[in-house]
């Protein structure tokens, strides 16, 4: 059973343009969520998080959406760079037990030229 | 540079065998996680142990065991493995033991092939 879900395993975006990487997750008690990059021969790295009483958080070109309706969020990446090419991890914790960090399966993206 | 090391990088062993991976946190962590990334899937979080206690335990097989010592370094120990636990296993580490609220730092994971 999968809880938190990428359903776009890869993303090509030109260079300067916005990326936009979506995640969406099925756990109501879910209540804080993580994006973490990873390249590769590397372990993942945070990038960014939102906790549930808001519905956004920026942080340079990096800017998470929550929608807790639709159970919903996602990463854009403004303006993309060709550095910003890896694997893209949305990850969860629920209430209670923070430490436990549920990851879906990741999105690579790809900044071309 | 996470600051998180992981020995070994490779591990290829055969069926039925015994391993043990290591991890050393960051240094001031006190909690230690390990992850399980298989194939084209998500990281699947196996155990944390906080200053030398379990602290959290998600699917972690019985066949499966870890530990954190006073040094706060950890232990996976792998045993009687299958052509399944093939993966890239995952040590991370943070500050606190509820890391929800703040991040985990990765090491560069061991890759275990299992023949």
């Amino acid at each position: 059973d999968q809880q938190v879900k990428q359903n776009s395993p890869s993303l090509s975006v030109q260079e300067g343009r916005i990326s936009i990487l979506n995640c969406d997750y099925t756990n109501s008690m879910f209540d804080y969520f993580l994006w973490y990059k990873k390249y590769p021969a590397e372990g993942p790295t945070f990038l960014i998080s939102i906790s549930s009483i808001k519905d956004k958080n920026e942080d340079g070109r990096f800017t998470v959406f929550l929608n807790k309706s639709a159970k919903h969020l996602s990463l854009h990446i403004v303006p993309s760079q060709p550095g910003d090419s890896a694997v893209y991890f949305c990850a969860a914790s629920p209430t209670g037990t923070a430490s436990k960090l549920t990851f879906g399966t990741g999105t690579r993206l790809q900044v071309t030229l | 540079d996470s600051g998180v090391t992981q020995t070994p990088k490779h591990l290829i062993t055969a069926t039925g065998q015994r391993v043990t991976l290591r991890c050393s946190p960051r240094s001031g962590d006190l909690s230690v996680y390990w992850y399980q990334q298989s194939l084209d899937q998500g990281l699947q979080f196996l155990i944390q142990y906080y200053n030398g206690e379990e602290r959290a335990k998600g699917n972690i097989l019985e066949r499966f065991s870890a530990q954190q010592f006073p040094d706060l370094h950890s232990e996976l120990n792998l045993s009687s493995l299958e052509l399944g636990d093939s993966a890239l296993y995952f040590c991370a580490s943070s500050v606190g033991g509820e890391t929800g609220r703040g991040e985990q730092f990765f090491g560069p994971g061991t890759r275990l092939t299992v023949l």
